[in-house]
């Protein structure tokens, strides 16, 4: 079954820390990894999109890594700011005739980022 | 660019009325999709569409559902009738088939309330 898990469901962090979130994926065939953040209230924006063979994307302070061989992805944020409090949501896509549809969402990891 | 605009950005009805939700994508675009977000279930793919054109339909929960696309600009869904399990966070998103690793753009939702 395709699946995308993620950990943890939520996460307390204090301004200025690091942290790690994970994304294990069951789906097949892959063609790209994607992590969205969403802020309260808003819709999703997209912070990476990795393809099989990038192992590593950074923008900003995020940093997204991809192990395509055990079908794990870890979104690094450094240097945290409160303004990282929000979902964030490790989507991946099949490769399924092209379709733009075949995409397969987790249910997010909640960030709050503490003064 | 103004983004993905959705109205109303919120709705509370009786169960039993119509719903009628909005959406204008991002210029030049042509794929166009609907979500519904829930905190059980995450981000559920309903419908998309593709240069106007349904392409596949099976997350549409039942016949009480319906999605419209007239022209390149605009896009409806409509709930008739609505019931109070509809209540959800529906999300608007487009695309360009700039290949299958452009990312998605979310509008800011309509929250449904039906009591």
């Amino acid at each position: 079954k395709n699946q995308v898990e993620q950990s943890p469901q939520s996460l307390i962090i204090l301004e200025g820390k690091n942290c790690t979130l994970q994304c294990n994926y069951t789906v097949s065939p892959f063609s790209n990894l994607r992590w969205y953040k969403q802020d309260t209230g808003r819709g999703p924006v997209s912070l990476t999109i990795m393809t099989f063979s990038e192992n590593t994307k950074s923008n900003g302070r995020y940093t997204a890594t991809l192990d395509a061989d055990t079908k794990q992805s870890s979104l690094h944020i450094t240097a945290s700011q409160l303004s990282d409090s929000a979902s964030y949501i490790c989507v991946v896509k099949r490769n399924y005739g092209g379709s733009q549809g075949n995409l397969i969402f987790g249910k997010g990891t909640k960030l709050s980022v503490k003064p | 660019d103004a983004g993905v605009i959705q109205s109303p950005r919120h709705e509370v009805t009786e169960m039993g009325q119509e719903v009628t939700l909005r959406c204008k994508p991002i210029s030049g675009h042509d794929y166009l999709f609907w979500y519904r977000q829930t905190m059980m279930r995450g981000l559920e793919l309903l419908i998309y569409f593709n240069n106007n054109v349904p392409i596949d339909d099976s997350g549409m929960p039942e016949d009480r559902f319906s999605a419209k696309m007239p022209n390149a600009s605009f896009s409806t869904l409509k709930i008739q009738p609505s019931e109070p399990r509809d209540s959800a966070v529906y999300f608007c998103a487009s695309t360009s088939q700039g290949g299958l690793n452009s990312p998605l753009h979310f509008g800011n939702g309509t929250r449904l309330t039906v009591t």
